[in-house]
């Protein structure tokens, strides 16, 4: 099994530039989740989805929209790009219920926003 | 919300001591601790996890422990090796829903020969 793909690994954008990650899961999961993680803080929850067609806000969504239009797919959009969106960004998904709380995380895309 | 604070930043031992890393968490009905391991480039895995109604849990060399009253939880790395050079996170959730970890800042940990 692959797990979470993400792609693209590495992305240079333009301030104001768009762009869209995507997230594809093999496992079957009900829930996944955007974070990014920044030096010093830790991964912050940007959005996360409960199921196929749903998606909620986390901690920091401002500049970001999310579709769950496929169970096995998780996409984060950035409309437009700015140099505080400059981060590494991972996907997660896991089970939903207590006792498969675990999550299983891609590789990573890493952006930078010039 | 909850908050999860984890000391130290970095911590660096000697190849075959014990290893501490400990994190405190705010709210009182978070109920799943887990820890997850991050090696250069990758994705964070998850190593160990605990559950409020326990207060300790081994895997072989690793260990967390959790004391709810004073809300916090710690991972114990023993007989360390350097393919445990990482870096560490640990986080906290509530089941509402969905299970949205919350994480702690990093912990890089060095093992040297």
């Amino acid at each position: 099994n692959a797990g979470v793909t993400q792609t693209p690994k590495f992305r240079v954008l333009k301030t104001g530039q768009s762009m869209t990650l995507l997230c594809a899961q093999d496992m079957n999961h009900e829930y996944m989740y955007w974070y990014r993680q920044d030096p010093g803080m830790g991964l912050r929850l940007i959005h996360y989805s409960v199921g196929e067609g749903t998606t909620a806000k986390g901690e920091v969504p401002d500049g970001y929209n999310v579709s769950r239009l496929k169970k096995q797919n998780f996409l984060l959009g950035l409309e437009s790009a700015a140099p505080s969106q400059t981060s590494v960004y991972f996907c997660a998904s896991s089970y939903p219920g207590q006792g498969t709380e675990g999550y299983t995380f891609g590789s990573g895309t890493r952006l930078t926003v010039v | 919300g909850e908050n999860v604070e984890q000391h130290p930043s970095t911590l660096s031992v000697q190849e075959g001591d014990s290893a501490v890393i400990k994190c405190t968490y705010s709210d009182s009905a978070s109920n799943y601790f887990p820890w997850y391991k991050q090696e250069l480039g990758k994705g964070p895995q998850l190593i160990i996890d605990i559950r409020s109604n326990v207060g300790e849990k081994k895997d072989q060399r690793i260990a967390v422990t959790l004391n709810k009253t004073a809300k916090h939880f710690s991972l114990h790395i023993t007989e360390t090796q350097p393919e445990d050079s990482a870096v560490y996170f640990c986080a906290a959730s509530t089941y509402q829903g969905a299970q949205k970890l919350v994480f702690g800042q990093g912990t890089r940990l060095t093992i040297n020969p």
